[in-house]
């Protein structure tokens, strides 16, 4: 089956310490995205990769890092510069389409998040 | 200024009525596209529905339809006979063009959607 996978689904750290997410997908999208969701809120885009070896910062990027070293993973780092790292995290991936009318689609697949809580 | 605006924090619906989720969208781009997203409490985004600026049609996906009125800047989501297991937050985005070639989804506060027996 192709989709998005994030592991650990629940992870817990002590303050002070790096963690990275892992985020792998099997649908030979070039495109992946990081978001952040916090309780109550929508998702905010902390990074996007459009190509291997290639990111940009999204809105939130500060104290988060990322690698695009092959097309099907995305791992995002939390390090300890991040001052409210708990959060839900969720990493997206999409493809280039258009619809019948010429337009960009670009929906988004999302994986089933990593809910991070540090202490 | 908030791109998406979602009013509706939390909404009851009686099963297999419909109810309507309000989404309202501020963009100066002329090529635009608006989704909808459901978030069960097990926190996946699951897609709905998707409209393009360009489409002549409101977009329609079993009992999911689009109420899209371009001129009101409105993209409202419409589910036809509510089940339990529409019970879930409700996320309206919008894509966004970013980098000059690239683009990003922003996502509106959401609607909490609570469907009754």
């Amino acid at each position: 089956d192709g989709g998005i996978t994030q592991s650990p689904k629940y992870l817990f750290r002590k303050e002070g310490q790096n963690v990275t997410l892992s985020c792998e997908q099997n649908l030979n999208h070039d495109a992946m995205y990081w978001y952040r969701q916090d309780p109550g809120q929508g998702l905010r885009l902390i990074y996007y990769s459009q190509i291997v070896n290639d990111f940009q910062k999204g809105d939130i990027a500060e104290g988060y890092s990322v690698s695009r070293e092959k097309k099907e993973s995305f791992p995002l780092t939390v390090t300890s510069a991040q001052k409210n790292p708990t959060a839900f995290y969720l990493c997206a991936s999409s493809p280039y389409g258009e619809t019948s009318t010429g337009q960009d689609f670009y929906e988004q697949y999302f994986g089933p998040g990593t809910r991070l809580t540090v202490t | 200024a908030q791109k998406i605006t979602q009013t509706q924090p939390g909404m009851f619906v009686q099963e297999k009525e419909a109810v309507t989720l309000d989404c309202t969208y501020d963009t100066s781009d002329p090529s635009y596209g608006l989704f909808w997203y459901k978030q069960p409490s097990s926190g996946e985004m699951i897609f709905l529905i998707y409209q393009g600026s360009y489409d002549q049609q409101n977009a329609t996906e079993g009992r999911y339809s689009l109420n899209f009125q371009k001129a009101r800047k409105s993209a409202n989501l419409v589910i036809s006979a509510s089940q339990l297991g529409d019970s879930a937050m409700y996320f309206c985005a919008m894509r966004e063009l970013w980098m000059d070639s690239s683009y990003k989804l922003i996502f509106g506060s959401g609607t909490r959607l609570l469907v009754r027996p």
